[in-house]
Protein backbone atom coordinates (compact mmCIF):
# COMPACT_ATOMS: atom_id res chain seq x y z
CA UNK A 1 0.00 0.00 0.00
CA UNK A 2 1.20 3.88 -0.49
CA UNK A 3 2.16 5.75 2.06
CA UNK A 4 3.45 9.39 2.41
CA UNK A 5 5.81 11.01 4.96
CA UNK A 6 6.33 14.71 5.91
CA UNK A 7 8.75 15.84 8.68
CA UNK A 8 9.08 17.68 10.42
CA UNK A 9 5.55 17.30 12.08
CA UNK A 10 5.91 20.93 14.40
CA UNK A 11 8.32 23.89 13.67
CA UNK A 12 9.26 27.07 15.01
CA UNK A 13 11.71 29.27 13.04
CA UNK A 14 12.55 32.64 13.03
CA UNK A 15 11.95 35.57 10.81
CA UNK A 16 14.50 35.89 7.92
CA UNK A 17 15.70 32.18 8.63
CA UNK A 18 15.87 29.21 5.52
CA UNK A 19 13.31 26.87 5.23
CA UNK A 20 13.28 23.15 4.45
CA UNK A 21 10.25 20.70 4.33
CA UNK A 22 10.62 17.22 2.84
CA UNK A 23 8.10 15.01 1.85
CA UNK A 24 8.28 11.25 0.73
CA UNK A 25 6.01 8.61 -0.83
CA UNK A 26 6.18 5.09 -0.53
CA UNK A 27 4.62 2.18 -2.98
CA UNK A 28 4.05 4.29 -6.24
CA UNK A 29 5.67 5.22 -8.93
CA UNK A 30 5.43 8.44 -11.49
CA UNK A 31 2.64 10.35 -8.97
CA UNK A 32 1.93 13.80 -9.09
CA UNK A 33 2.95 15.68 -5.82
CA UNK A 34 1.90 18.61 -4.62
CA UNK A 35 1.97 21.29 -1.85
CA UNK A 36 -0.85 22.77 0.02
CA UNK A 37 -0.75 25.82 2.67
CA UNK A 38 -3.35 26.19 5.36
CA UNK A 39 -3.75 29.31 7.47
CA UNK A 40 -5.07 28.78 10.82
CA UNK A 41 -9.01 28.66 10.14
CA UNK A 42 -9.14 28.88 6.30
CA UNK A 43 -8.85 26.53 3.29
CA UNK A 44 -6.32 25.02 1.69
CA UNK A 45 -4.20 26.62 -1.11
CA UNK A 46 -2.15 25.18 -3.53
CA UNK A 47 1.23 26.10 -3.76
CA UNK A 48 3.17 23.87 -6.29
CA UNK A 49 2.30 20.65 -7.98
CA UNK A 50 4.99 18.45 -9.90
CA UNK A 51 3.98 15.79 -12.53
CA UNK A 52 7.72 14.80 -12.81
CA UNK A 53 11.06 14.89 -11.67
CA UNK A 54 12.23 18.36 -11.77
CA UNK A 55 9.08 19.88 -13.30
CA UNK A 56 7.33 22.20 -11.12
CA UNK A 57 4.38 24.47 -11.52
CA UNK A 58 3.62 27.32 -8.85
CA UNK A 59 0.72 28.28 -8.51
CA UNK A 60 0.97 31.52 -6.24
CA UNK A 61 3.84 33.84 -6.23
CA UNK A 62 5.69 33.84 -2.82
CA UNK A 63 8.99 33.14 -1.50
CA UNK A 64 8.92 29.68 -1.48
CA UNK A 65 9.84 27.64 -3.85
CA UNK A 66 9.70 23.55 -4.58
CA UNK A 67 11.95 20.64 -6.02
CA UNK A 68 11.50 17.04 -6.83
CA UNK A 69 14.84 15.53 -7.04
CA UNK A 70 13.72 12.29 -6.91
CA UNK A 71 10.31 10.58 -8.22
CA UNK A 72 9.07 9.74 -5.11
CA UNK A 73 10.23 13.73 -2.93
CA UNK A 74 9.03 16.84 -3.15
CA UNK A 75 10.87 19.62 -0.79
CA UNK A 76 9.55 22.60 -0.13
CA UNK A 77 11.89 25.62 0.58
CA UNK A 78 12.67 29.18 1.53
CA UNK A 79 15.61 31.48 1.74
CA UNK A 80 13.98 33.88 4.08
CA UNK A 81 10.98 33.34 6.15
CA UNK A 82 8.40 35.58 6.03
CA UNK A 83 5.61 35.83 9.74
CA UNK A 84 3.00 35.43 6.69
CA UNK A 85 4.46 31.90 5.86
CA UNK A 86 2.80 30.31 9.16
CA UNK A 87 0.62 28.03 8.61
CA UNK A 88 -0.17 24.61 8.61
CA UNK A 89 1.81 23.11 5.05
CA UNK A 90 0.53 19.32 3.48
CA UNK A 91 2.46 17.19 1.03
CA UNK A 92 -0.02 15.26 -1.48
CA UNK A 93 0.10 13.17 -4.02
CA UNK A 94 -2.21 11.78 -6.48
CA UNK A 95 -1.70 8.59 -8.97
CA UNK A 96 -0.15 10.02 -12.59
CA UNK A 97 -4.45 10.15 -14.41
CA UNK A 98 -2.51 8.06 -17.25
CA UNK A 99 -2.72 5.28 -14.89
CA UNK A 100 -6.45 5.61 -13.70
CA UNK A 101 -7.72 8.69 -15.17
CA UNK A 102 -9.36 10.13 -11.92
CA UNK A 103 -7.39 12.75 -9.70
CA UNK A 104 -7.52 11.88 -6.05
CA UNK A 105 -5.19 12.88 -3.62
CA UNK A 106 -3.77 11.31 -0.69
CA UNK A 107 -2.57 13.48 1.98
CA UNK A 108 0.66 13.81 3.95
CA UNK A 109 0.41 14.45 8.12
CA UNK A 110 1.35 17.81 7.53
CA UNK A 111 4.06 20.24 9.41
CA UNK A 112 2.86 23.00 11.36
CA UNK A 113 5.33 26.33 10.97
CA UNK A 114 5.20 29.07 13.04
CA UNK A 115 7.23 32.04 12.28
CA UNK A 116 8.35 33.67 15.15
CA UNK B 1 -13.32 22.96 -13.22
CA UNK B 2 -16.49 23.36 -12.11
CA UNK B 3 -17.70 25.41 -8.70
CA UNK B 4 -19.43 23.82 -6.14
CA UNK B 5 -21.51 24.72 -3.42
CA UNK B 6 -22.47 23.28 -0.08
CA UNK B 7 -23.86 24.37 3.07
CA UNK B 8 -20.94 26.15 6.09
CA UNK B 9 -22.82 23.54 8.70
CA UNK B 10 -24.39 20.98 9.88
CA UNK B 11 -25.16 18.92 12.98
CA UNK B 12 -25.82 14.89 12.60
CA UNK B 13 -27.33 12.75 16.02
CA UNK B 14 -24.36 9.98 16.90
CA UNK B 15 -25.86 6.98 15.16
CA UNK B 16 -28.02 8.60 12.41
CA UNK B 17 -27.30 9.08 8.79
CA UNK B 18 -25.22 12.29 7.68
CA UNK B 19 -26.13 13.46 4.50
CA UNK B 20 -24.14 16.39 3.17
CA UNK B 21 -25.76 18.16 0.08
CA UNK B 22 -23.38 19.48 -2.92
CA UNK B 23 -24.28 21.53 -5.93
CA UNK B 24 -22.32 21.71 -8.62
CA UNK B 25 -24.63 22.82 -11.72
CA UNK B 26 -21.99 23.98 -14.10
CA UNK B 27 -20.49 20.23 -13.91
CA UNK B 28 -18.91 19.23 -17.70
CA UNK B 29 -19.20 15.51 -19.03
CA UNK B 30 -15.54 14.42 -18.17
CA UNK B 31 -16.15 15.97 -14.52
CA UNK B 32 -15.96 13.70 -11.66
CA UNK B 33 -17.29 14.16 -7.81
CA UNK B 34 -14.49 14.06 -5.12
CA UNK B 35 -15.40 14.13 -1.48
CA UNK B 36 -13.06 14.78 1.14
CA UNK B 37 -12.88 15.15 4.90
CA UNK B 38 -10.42 16.84 7.21
CA UNK B 39 -10.41 15.83 10.80
CA UNK B 40 -9.00 18.90 13.17
CA UNK B 41 -5.44 19.63 12.70
CA UNK B 42 -4.82 16.56 10.06
CA UNK B 43 -4.48 16.43 6.34
CA UNK B 44 -7.34 15.59 4.15
CA UNK B 45 -8.33 12.10 3.77
CA UNK B 46 -10.32 11.24 0.79
CA UNK B 47 -13.29 9.23 0.90
CA UNK B 48 -14.61 8.79 -2.76
CA UNK B 49 -15.39 9.69 -6.10
CA UNK B 50 -17.95 9.03 -8.95
CA UNK B 51 -18.73 10.28 -12.19
CA UNK B 52 -22.01 9.53 -12.59
CA UNK B 53 -23.18 6.11 -11.30
CA UNK B 54 -23.80 5.86 -7.46
CA UNK B 55 -20.71 4.84 -5.69
CA UNK B 56 -20.26 3.03 -2.49
CA UNK B 57 -17.05 1.68 -0.41
CA UNK B 58 -15.99 1.48 3.06
CA UNK B 59 -16.45 4.81 4.60
CA UNK B 60 -19.13 6.19 2.39
CA UNK B 61 -22.14 6.11 -0.38
CA UNK B 62 -22.10 8.74 -3.04
CA UNK B 63 -25.02 9.13 -4.49
CA UNK B 64 -25.38 11.28 -7.30
CA UNK B 65 -28.16 13.20 -9.62
CA UNK B 66 -29.18 11.85 -13.08
CA UNK B 67 -28.59 15.39 -14.67
CA UNK B 68 -25.19 15.47 -12.55
CA UNK B 69 -25.82 18.77 -11.00
CA UNK B 70 -25.61 18.15 -7.41
CA UNK B 71 -24.86 15.23 -5.40
CA UNK B 72 -25.07 13.96 -1.67
CA UNK B 73 -22.46 11.93 0.61
CA UNK B 74 -24.12 9.53 3.07
CA UNK B 75 -22.26 8.53 6.15
CA UNK B 76 -24.56 6.05 6.71
CA UNK B 77 -23.88 5.44 10.73
CA UNK B 78 -22.11 8.69 12.12
CA UNK B 79 -20.33 8.26 14.94
CA UNK B 80 -18.24 11.27 16.85
CA UNK B 81 -14.75 10.30 14.88
CA UNK B 82 -16.74 11.68 11.78
CA UNK B 83 -17.15 15.51 13.06
CA UNK B 84 -15.03 16.87 10.51
CA UNK B 85 -14.89 19.66 7.22
CA UNK B 86 -16.49 17.82 4.53
CA UNK B 87 -15.13 19.12 1.09
CA UNK B 88 -17.15 18.62 -2.20
CA UNK B 89 -15.02 19.01 -5.65
CA UNK B 90 -15.65 18.90 -9.07
CA UNK B 91 -12.64 18.27 -11.21
CA UNK B 92 -11.40 16.70 -14.82
CA UNK B 93 -8.42 16.80 -17.02
CA UNK B 94 -8.88 20.64 -18.33
CA UNK B 95 -7.35 22.74 -15.37
CA UNK B 96 -4.14 20.92 -15.23
CA UNK B 97 -3.58 18.84 -12.15
CA UNK B 98 -4.50 21.52 -10.00
CA UNK B 99 -7.51 20.49 -6.86
CA UNK B 100 -8.82 23.54 -5.31
CA UNK B 101 -10.33 23.14 -2.07
CA UNK B 102 -13.46 25.15 -1.10
CA UNK B 103 -14.88 26.10 2.62
CA UNK B 104 -16.73 22.70 3.02
CA UNK B 105 -19.11 21.85 5.30
CA UNK B 106 -18.47 21.79 8.93
CA UNK B 107 -19.95 18.60 10.41
CA UNK B 108 -20.98 18.15 13.52
CA UNK B 109 -21.63 14.65 15.24
CA UNK B 110 -23.45 15.58 18.88
CA UNK B 111 -23.76 12.53 21.09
Amino acid sequence: SQTIHQWPATLVQPVGSPLSLECTVEGTSNPNLYWYRQAAGRGLQLLFYSVGIGQISSEVPQNLSASRPQDRQFILSSKKLLLSDSGFYLCAWSPHPRDRGTYEQYFGPGTRLTVT
Amino acid sequence: DAKTTQPPSMDCAEGRAANLPCNHSTISGNEYVYWYRQIHSQGPQYIIHGLKNNETNEMASLIITEDRKSSTLILPHATLRDTAVYYCIVRGYTGGFKTIFGAGTRLFVKA
